[in-house]
């Protein structure tokens, strides 16, 4: 069965500092999808990120960058520079890529961010 | 922008009584699926769909049951409510199978049942 574990509930910065959310996921399959979403307090959630299990690069978009480690199965995800509209609850998300359970999504708990000015 | 509409946004009921939450998409994605979010839970599945009339079970199905008629519509049905069915529910849907595919989520629905 799949899993995710966010165990960070709440972090809180002050504006301009960095801000990394841990993501631990369980899986048996070899082939999978990882992503990270943002639901801010007005709602709705929003697509920030998505990750290929047979591609462990890391990268950078804008103040966004993820660390993907099949190894240790985490997919961490760093804001630089955190700014007040980064405020939200954060999601990690795994998912399996079988034909009959194509995009079911996994999440984990989710992360309150909070960045006071 | 998936084209994703919820109706109602808002909705309380009483215990008891049977709800539907309708979920509307327009571009005719294949994938559809219903989830629901409640704290220190993040969001759930309850049923998805891979096609008109083709629908399965999620992690949280008890008590719930969706139709596709359509491909545009995929509705989710509460029989008879219950206090532990209050949540917001979310509608996703996502493209045809492909390496750079992810899924997009309406607007949310929050149904309060007393």
């Amino acid at each position: 069965a799949q899993k995710v574990t966010q165990a960070q509930t709440e972090i809180s910065v002050v504006e301009k500092e960095d801000v990394t959310l841990d993501c631990v996921y369980e899986t048996r399959d070899t082939t999978y999808y990882l992503f990270w979403y943002k639901q801010p307090p007005s709602g709705e959630l929003v697509f920030l990120i998505r990750r290929n299990s047979f591609d462990e690069q890391n990268e950078i978009s804008g103040r966004y960058s993820w660390n993907f480690q099949k190894s240790t199965s985490s997919f961490n995800f760093t804001i630089t520079a955190s700014q007040v509209v980064d405020s939200a609850v954060y999601f990690c998300a795994l998912s399996e890529v079988t034909t009959d359970s194509w995009g079911k999504l996994q999440f984990g708990a989710g992360t309150q961010v909070v960045v006071t000015p | 922008d998936a084209g994703i509409t919820q109706s109602p946004r808002h909705k309380v009921t009483e215990t008891g009584t049977p709800v539907t939450l309708r979920c509307h998409q327009t571009e005719n994605h294949r994938y559809m699926y219903w989830y629901r979010q409640d704290p220190g839970h993040g969001l759930r599945l309850i049923h998805y769909s891979y096609g008109v009339k083709d629908t399965d079970k999620g992690e949280v199905s008890d008590g719930y049951s969706v139709s596709r008629s359509k491909t545009e519509d995929f509705l989710l049905t509460l029989e008879s409510a219950t206090s532990s069915q209050t949540s917001v529910y979310f509608c996703a849907v996502q493209e045809e199978q492909g390496l750079n595919t992810e899924a997009f989520f309406g607007q949310g629905t929050r149904l309060t049942v007393v």
